[in-house]
Formats: C-alpha cells, structure tokens, sequence
C-alpha cells in the first residue's frame, strides 16, 4: 500500500510568518508531486506541481522535492489569515491516480 | 471557462437504495477521475477514465460501484445498495489530455449522506 503521511496539525502561524508543512512519501519510484488547497466545505484546489529535486517558487508558495528522502515540503511566505486551509500532499502514481495524505491543518492568526 | 460540474451537490438516501451520481467534467478534457473523501482524510482514488473506457477501476470498493462514461464526456457513479458506510463527499476530477496532462482539476463534489 503505497503512502503519503502529513501531519495533521493544526499548524498555526502568526499573520506575515512563513508557514512550513511537510509530506513524506513511500514509493520511492514517484515522480510527480503535488500540493492542494482545500477550504472547508470546498474541494481541492491545485496550487503547486513539483518533479524535479529542489526548490520550485511561485509567487508566495515555495516547493521543496528531496526524492533521495521522499519528502515534499510547501513553504507560504508572508502568510495571511486567507492561506488558513487544509493543505493536502498527493503523489502521481503509475495510471495517473492521485495517492492523497490526509492533509495539515493550517490557520493563520491575525 | 467552465470547470468541473457535478450534480447533485447534496443526495440524502435510505440504506439500501441505489443512488446515481453525476459529474460533467471540463470541455475537452479525455481523463476523468472520480475520488471519495470521507471527513478528515484526504481524497481516495475510485477511477479513472481515458475516454470512453476504465483505465483502472482499481479504487472501487465492492461490486456495489459502478461507473460509466458512455461518450467519452459525462460520467455516471453508481452505488447499489447503499450502506451508513457509504456516507462521503464523492469528487469528480478531470485533466486534458496535452499539456498538463497530469494536472487534475477537481468539481465541488456531491455530499453523500446514507441514513
């Protein structure tokens, strides 16, 4: 059973800090590397893709790949209270199916 | 555009009833997936569709699922008999077939509760 384990959190951060979740995978042959947004009530909402190792910057968000651990990371800059969501981690398996960890609880305070 | 549509939003059912769940999944799009969360997980792979045809029904449950996409467009998720267990809020993914092939963009789901 192939697995994909985030810490649930809550993770809470003060408004402006950097907000850091986390994600650790089991099949060590993924390739593809995925970071959802999900407010509550609402579905998943793609903000970040990630396939090589190393950093991948868009705006705010930063993603980090380590395959050689199989670890994923999400880096918020300047957080805001509107970034307080539930992150979700996934990984492309072969067939092109999602695996989905649970997901980090994140709240930023104002 | 238009994103992913599913329908209906909310389906309240007695156990043991059959229940037909609908996504229309973004113009063009050839993949389409459809996932359950149940609350505080993440979403679980049911199945995917490369067209008309399941590419991998290998996330469905029982022989209780079902699901089509006769057209290559439209799906269809069926549940026969439903049980308490079934209570979940089901996903309809769908990603283009060039470009970003593997990125999958979700509908807002259809929350499923079995009485």
């Amino acid at each position: 059973q192939k697995e994909v384990e985030q810490n649930s959190g809550p993770l809470s951060v003060p408004e402006g800090a950097i907000a850091s979740l986390n994600c650790t995978y089991s099949d060590r042959g993924s390739q593809s590397f995925f970071w959802y947004r999900q407010y509550s009530g609402k579905s998943p909402e793609l903000i970040m893709s990630i396939y090589s190792n190393g950093d991948k910057e868009d705006g705010r968000f930063t993603a980090q790949l380590n395959k050689a651990s199989q670890y994923v990371s999400l880096l918020i800059r300047d957080s805001q209270p509107s970034d307080s969501a539930t992150y979700l981690c996934a990984v492309m398996e072969y067939g092109n199916k999602l695996v989905f960890g649970a997901g980090t609880i994140l709240r930023v305070k104002s | 555009g238009a994103g992913v549509s599913q329908t209906p939003s909310n389906k309240v059912t007695e156990k043991g009833k059959y229940v037909e769940l609908r996504c229309d999944p973004i113009s063009g799009h050839t993949a389409l997936y459809w996932y359950r969360q149940s609350l505080g997980q993440g979403p679980e792979f049911l199945i995917y569709f490369q067209g008309t045809g399941a590419a991998d029904d290998s996330g469905l449950p029982n022989d209780r699922f079902f699901a089509v996409r006769p057209e290559g467009s439209v799906s269809t998720l069926k549940i026969q008999r439903t049980e308490r267990g079934d209570s979940a809020v089901y996903l309809c993914a769908s990603s283009p077939e060039t470009g970003r092939a593997d990125t999958q963009y979700f509908g807002p789901g259809t929350r499923l509760t079995v009485l």
